[in-house]
């Protein structure tokens, strides 16, 4: 079945070092893929999204490809702030036929920056 | 914002008494889904709707239930609540969409579920 697989974490990074967050996917259709952030007590939101091969999602700074040759939607930022500090899911909703599945989440990773 | 209400926000209860909680939309969303979130299990559906009375099991469907008898009200139910159902739980929806659009899921702002 489809799944979405995140890198461990936490991860930890200085104030504007460069943000990496890898994700890779399963799918047997044709699948959106996005990015969903979550402060610390709250609920998840999308952060940025993109719907097929090659697209490119941007929101923030954040920015993530759509890479279907290597199943590939890694989340990325030049230069993170102490406000990004929270846990990044990829997320997956695959197509079959002519309609979209329900999205499925990958595990999270909580990202911590300091000053 | 979507339209999602969670209630309760908060519930401290006993082990072994049942507890109910309730996910209202506003959005006509044809899919709803309860999830629990645990620190270092990230984000585990539970169950998912895909309809009225239209359920499936997710991947830790035990011990809950769940109850759909109209679009805008999902509930899920912890027969027998026990101490490792202490978590944060949330409930999302989204839409199937027709090709050539796109769709995400929206979410509440969870409940926090402590069985003493």
């Amino acid at each position: 079945g489809d799944s979405v697989t995140q890198m461990e974490g936490p991860v930890t990074l200085s104030e504007e070092a460069f943000l990496t967050i890898n994700c890779t996917y399963t799918a047997t259709g044709y699948p959106s893929l996005f990015w969903y952030v979550q402060y610390p007590g709250e609920g998840l939101q999308l952060l940025l999204k993109a719907t097929k091969a090659d697209d490119k999602g941007s929101n923030k700074g954040f920015e993530a490809t759509y890479r279907k040759e290597t199943t590939s939607f890694h989340l990325e930022k030049g230069s993170v702030q102490v406000s990004d500090s929270a846990v990044y899911f990829c997320a997956l909703s695959d197509r079959l036929g002519t309609s979209y599945d329900k999205v499925i989440f990958g595990p999270g990773t909580s990202l911590s920056v300091i000053p | 914002d979507a339209g999602i209400t969670q209630s309760p926000r908060h519930k401290v209860t006993e082990t072994g008494t049942p507890v109910t909680l309730r996910c209202h939309q506003t959005e006509n969303h044809r899919y709803m889904y309860w999830y629990r979130q645990d620190p270092g299990h990230g984000l585990r559906l539970i169950h998912y709707s895909y309809g009225v009375k239209d359920t499936d099991k997710g991947e830790v469907s035990d011990g809950y239930s769940v109850s759909r008898s109209k679009t805008e009200d999902f509930l899920l139910t912890l027969e027998s609540a026990t101490s490792s159902q202490t978590s944060v739980y949330f409930c999302a929806i989204s839409e199937p969409a027709r090709r050539g659009e796109d769709t995400e899921a929206f979410f509440g702002q969870g409940t926090r579920l402590t069985v003493v």
